[in-house]
């Protein structure tokens, strides 16, 4: 069974630009989570989703906003990039909330 | 507020050892545990998990083990190999205004000596 991939693995954005990052779930699963990981914060739970539906968001702005497709396929959007925005964005998957998440490799952002 | 940099704590063992790495949650009200290992430029990689109607759970030179009194939790590995380096994260699942999620532990580096 193919795992959780992401796409790009790296990206280098300037200040003020908009980010989106992909996220295949593994075949199966219907929820997809996304962390930031900082050597300052750790992991930090953004949000999840669930059949198309943002079912909880961690303490984050606005500018981060995420959607799921009917294939379970994900994307997060960064608006208005931030030096601090500067991460390793991990995705995980499930078959729900209170089963076995797997995480991709993650897509290292470096903003300018 | 200013932010601090994370000091992760490290274990250092020997190789062949058994390692053993703990990890304090929050919640009395978490039911469900995983613990997960990260090797440098990798996302994390499941190990382990337990559920709160458990106290001990064994998988492969792993054995987790739940405390749920002192909301405790602890990861043993058995005869520590080299491949074993990594940073270990625990992670509660925990339910808040908005639903149900994960909340992770700030992370062990476990280095294993030669």
């Amino acid at each position: 069974k193919a795992g959780v991939t992401q796409t790009p693995r790296y990206l280098i954005k300037t200040r003020g630009q908009q980010v989106t990052l992909s996220c295949s779930p593994i075949s199966g699963h219907r929820s997809v989570s996304w962390y930031q990981q900082t050597p300052g914060q750790g992991l930090q739970f953004l949000f999840e989703y669930f059949s198309e539906t943002q079912r909880n968001k961690g303490n984050f702005p606005g500018r981060f906003s995420g959607r799921q497709f009917s294939n379970s396929r994900s994307e997060m959007n960064v608006s208005t990039l931030e030096l601090g925005d500067s991460a390793l964005y991990l995705c995980a998957s499930s078959f729900s909330v209170q089963y076995e998440q797997y995480f991709g490799p993650g897509t290292r952002l470096t903003v300018t | 507020g200013e932010s601090v940099g994370l000091h992760l704590p490290t274990l250092s063992v020997q190789e062949g050892d058994n390692s053993i790495i703990n990890c304090a949650y929050s919640n009395s009200a978490s039911d469900y545990f995983i613990w997960y290992k990260q090797e440098s430029g990798k996302g994390p990689q499941f190990i382990i998990d337990i559920r709160s109607n458990m106290d001990k759970r064994q998988g492969q030179r792993v054995t987790v083990l739940l405390n749920k009194t002192v909301k405790h939790l602890s990861l043993q590995i058995a005869a520590t190999q080299p491949g074993d380096s990594a940073v270990y994260f625990c992670a509660e699942n925990v339910m808040d205004n908005y639903g149900q999620n994960f909340v992770f532990g700030p992370g062990t580096r476990l280095s294993v000596l030669p």
